[in-house]
């Protein structure tokens, strides 16, 4: 499990904090991706890097700022969340290939809660 | 647009007995990549099993495998000589070459002991 890590694990913000969410990835991946997980819900894409670039931006708002820096690390930047936006936040990474050999690999998730 | 469902919400099973997981998906390619992950409680979301659409024997990874109808657009996991550490949310997945994953909504799975 330490294939792709997550930091921090836990957190809890009020609406006008800002905090940031880690990704890193330890495969050699090129392609690494944002989902929201929430209750009763199946996993949303919010966004995907390939080789650093944005390539995939799934209608989500501002508050939620991505940045990629390199191939193996991601943040989610976060300002002024709604209690909506409580959720476990999933970090995964690929090759970035396309085919089957693109399978994505998870991180543990930060468990986010809006107060 | 692509979907993916999962009928089942919730199943159980007894230990040591086979269970098998549902799931359908609808769409209009011919070559796409269909996935199963397990996310235990608290734990790791990991790849199960996976299956290219244009392989016709099913998938198998030892205690796992699929029933994958391609005309029906089925793709159902089964899990043998199910463990305790089964238990977990499992994920029908699915993608084309070069298109996003879609996830279906999740079944979650008890073992009684």
């Amino acid at each position: 499990e330490t294939g792709v890590t997550q930091t921090p694990r836990h957190l809890v913000m009020g609406m006008t904090n800002k905090k940031s969410l880690k990704c890193e990835q330890h495969l050699g991946h090129n392609a690494m991706y944002w989902y929201k997980q929430s209750a009763k819900k199946p996993l949303e894409l919010m966004f995907v890097y390939n080789f650093k670039e944005q390539t995939e931006n799934n209608s989500v708002p501002s508050r939620f700022s991505p940045e990629c820096p390199n191939s193996s690390h991601l943040f989610l930047h976060l300002h002024t969340l709604q209690p909506e936006d409580s959720a476990l936040y999933l970090c995964a990474s690929s090759q970035g290939s396309s085919g089957i050999t693109d399978t994505q690999y998870f991180g543990p998730g930060t468990r986010l809660t809006v107060l | 647009a692509q979907t993916v469902t999962q009928s089942q919400p919730e199943m159980s099973v007894q230990e040591a007995e086979t269970v098998t997981l549902s799931c359908t998906y609808d769409t209009s390619e011919s070559d796409y990549y269909l996935f199963w992950y397990k996310q235990p409680p608290s734990r790791q979301m990991i790849l199960v099993i996976r299956q290219e659409a244009y392989k016709q024997q099913n998938a198998t990874e030892n205690r796992f495998s699929v029933n994958f109808q391609k005309a029906a657009k089925s793709f159902s996991l089964k899990i043998s000589d199910s463990q305790l550490g089964d238990a977990a949310m499992y994920f029908c997945a699915y993608k084309t070459s070069y298109d996003k994953v879609i996830f279906g909504p999740g079944t979650s799975l008890s073992v009684i002991p």
